[in-house]
């Protein structure tokens, strides 16, 4: 069965770098574009970022461009994602997630989540 | 961006009664593909979201067929004809047309 499990997440101070790891097994990781959602504290779902199966392609919501990076590691059935520049805004648990079939623009499983923190 | 909105907010439902739950769409869903990219998920409570319902009114693996989703263009709906306990959580909607992928505000169904 498709498991997803991420890693990285806890407290770090505004201006600073944190890097999520999500280890995938259970499917063709090579085969399936990833994502990256996440949510803040009682709030609704996000859409970070998104990956194609072959690292090809990449688009991020206009909340990240430019700060957070979305990479994956075939050889290793590992999905990245490097966050910099961090704000009290990115505060939230990010979900890991494998596109749907063929289609990038779809999500069908997720990860059980990691809490990033950002705070002073 | 597409703007993706849910209504209501929240549903109250008495155990093996019906519920819906709308979306609308900024744009019009429809891929020159044929198909109409929106999704449905429900996070049940403490646990992450799982898929419901693809491209408008495919039921995912292993989902009950009390759960059935319709709608075209900008407009849709999730049903549930018969609300178990197990199905409280919040359902959200997602529009998988273009990037930036983006999500109603989510409804919470609760039991009665």
């Amino acid at each position: 069965q498709v498991q997803l499990v991420e890693s990285g997440g806890g407290v770090v101070q505004p201006g600073r770098s944190l890097r999520l790891s999500c280890a995938a097994s259970g499917f063709t990781f090579s085969s399936y574009g990833m994502h990256w959602v996440r949510q803040a504290p009682g709030k609704g779902l996000e859409w970070v970022a998104v990956i194609s199966f072959d690292g090809s392609n990449k688009y991020y919501a206009d909340s990240v461009k430019g700060r957070f990076t979305i990479s994956r590691d075939n050889s290793k059935n590992t999905l990245h994602l490097q966050m910099n520049s961090l704000r009290a805004e990115d505060t939230a648990v990010y979900y890991c997630a494998k596109a749907l079939g063929g289609r990038t623009g779809a999500i069908d499983f997720w990860g059980q989540g990691t809490l990033v923190t950002v705070s002073s | 961006d597409i703007l993706t909105t849910q209504t209501p907010l929240s549903l109250s439902v008495t155990p093996g009664q019906p519920a819906s739950i709308s979306c609308k769409s900024s744009q019009s869903l429809l891929h020159t593909d044929g198909k109409t990219y929106l999704y449905w998920y429900l996070q049940k409570p403490g646990q992450s979201p799982q898929l419901l319902i693809y491209e408008v009114s495919s039921r995912f693996s292993g989902v009950p067929d009390r759960f059935s989703g319709s709608g075209s263009g900008t407009d849709f709906k999730l049903k549930i004809s018969r609300v178990e306990a197990e199905d409280v959580g919040v359902y959200y909607c997602m529009q998988g047309l273009h990037f930036p992928l983006t999500f109603g505000g989510g409804t919470k169904v609760e039991i009665k």
